[in-house]
């Protein structure tokens, strides 16, 4: 079955170290994105990458770094600079189309971040 | 910010229909509504979105009101797995001219036995 899989469901970061969170989709989906959700709230972008080897910082971008080098994949590294990392990461993946407005964003089941 | 507004809590009781309102005055022409549910500790899971025209899928329905200042979202014969987060969505576009998706709070549905 095509879908967006994310890993480790859960992870740890001690201070000072920085930590990627993996996303990989098989759904043939040009765009990814990165949110992070916190207790009780709304996802907020962080990144997002239209195109391969091609990304756009989100509203909270700070502390956080991407890379897209291959169209499936889309990790998502959480630096020591992001000094309050610890949420629910969220990676979504849609159809890049001219009519953006037909294709809705499918997501994968998580990351919880915690630091130790 | 988000720009929808929602209930921040329903109930429901399992086998009846639930009605979930939505208010997103300052939508444009050319904006669509999203539906997205989302479980505890899974991600979001998307429902159903439109433009103006009522939709129907599998799992529910969207109504829009001709002004398109508010739709709501049916779900027809409520099961205790629907109870959720739902969030009600208008696109968004980021600087670059991509979209983006703008989560409010949500309404938190409970479908009780």
């Amino acid at each position: 079955d095509g879908g967006i899989t994310q890993s480790p469901k859960y992870l740890f970061r001690k201070e000072g170290q920085n930590v990627t969170l993996s996303c990989e989709q098989n759904l043939n989906h040009d765009a990814m994105y990165w949110y992070r959700q916190d207790p009780g709230q709304g996802l907020r972008l962080i990144y997002y990458s239209q195109i391969v080897n091609d990304f756009q910082k989100g509203d909270i971008a700070e502390g956080y770094s991407v890379s897209r080098e291959k169209k499936e994949s889309f990790p998502l590294t959480v630096t020591s600079a992001q000094k309050n990392p610890t949420a629910f990461y969220l990676c979504a993946s849609s159809i890049d189309s001219p009519d953006r407005g037909h294709q809705p964003q499918h997501f994968g089941d998580g990351t919880r971040l915690s630091i130790l | 910010d988000a720009k929808t507004t929602q209930p921040p809590s329903m109930d429901c009781a399992e086998g009846r229909a639930a009605n979930l309102p939505c208010n997103h005055s300052t939508i444009s022409g050319n904006e669509y509504v999203y539906w997205y549910r989302q479980i505890h500790s899974q991600g979001p899971q998307y429902i159903i979105h439109g433009l103006k025209n009522n939709e129907t899928n599998e799992m529910a329905s969207l109504i829009i009101t001709e002004d398109r200042k508010s739709s709501t979202l049916i779900l027809p014969h409520a099961t205790l797995r629907d109870t959720a987060v739902y969030y009600c969505i208008v696109r968004a576009l980021t600087q670059g001219g991509s979209e983006k998706l703008v989560f409010g709070k949500g309404t938190k549905l409970t479908v009780n036995p």
